[in-house]
């Protein structure tokens, strides 16, 4: 298995809703990440989890809040959201943490938000 | 910072043509670098890597050499087709980028029959 597996791929809410994006992986990549794109743009980090773990929150606003329940899951709980925040929000993993000059992304098919 | 500098697009090409994507990275180390391929409506792919100097990436008929003189990764293929029609990126990561990728802004490929 090969795949990380994003639900749901797509979402609609009102900015006063509260929902979630789930992301899960069976491959035994303990590092998960969070990314946001915007339409004709290059991914954004937002999160990165390292062994379930918080290791990278890239300044993102705290209407975004994290969750990795176990090494396979990775949750994003949304909350009083805005409508700039529409955009498809794609989770990744990867063996372990990029940087050591080997690792790749693994990225899931993601899910299209939009806030109205 | 390390970064990566990917050619404007958008580019149209006729089936069975050259294609050349232009990537050029800076760096004050020695990073890994990638091309990454999302077809509409999905995720990145990864398409083709290369970790060392010299170093040529490979696969489904695209290539890239890492050329550390140029600081260069350029995508290649030499014959494009239809289904080849998607986003391309260029991205790099290393010791210096604190676990990150960085991702080039995108070229978007159309290939028309």
């Amino acid at each position: 298995d090969t795949e990380v597996t994003q639900t749901p791929k797509h979402l609609v809410m009102g900015m006063t809703n509260k929902k979630s994006l789930k992301c899960e992986q069976h491959m035994g990549h303990r590092a998960m990440y969070w990314y946001k794109q915007k339409a004709k743009k290059p991914p954004e980090l937002m999160f990165v989890y390292s062994y379930e773990k918080l290791s990278i929150n890239e300044s993102v606003p705290s209407r975004f809040s994290p969750e990795c329940p176990n090494s396979s899951l990775l949750n994003l709980h949304l909350h009083a959201l805005q409508p700039e925040d529409s955009a498809l929000y794609l989770c990744a993993s990867s063996r372990g943490l990029t940087g050591t000059g080997d690792e790749k992304l693994f990225f899931g098919s993601g899910t299209q938000l939009s806030v109205l | 910072g390390d970064s990566v500098t990917q050619m404007e697009g958008p580019v149209t090409l006729s089936e069975e043509a050259f294609l050349t994507i232009n990537c050029t990275y800076t760096a004050t180390g020695y990073p890994s670098l990638f091309w990454y391929v999302q077809y509409p409506g999905e995720g990145l792919q990864l398409l083709l890597k290369a970790t060392k100097a010299d170093d040529k990436g490979s696969n489904k008929g695209f290539e890239a050499t890492y050329r550390k003189e140029t600081t260069s990764f350029h995508l290649e293929k030499g014959s494009v087709q239809v289904s080849d029609s998607a986003v391309y990126f260029c991205a790099l990561t290393s010791s210096n980028t604190g676990n990150q990728f960085y991702f080039g802004t995108g070229t978007s490929l159309t290939v028309i029959p």
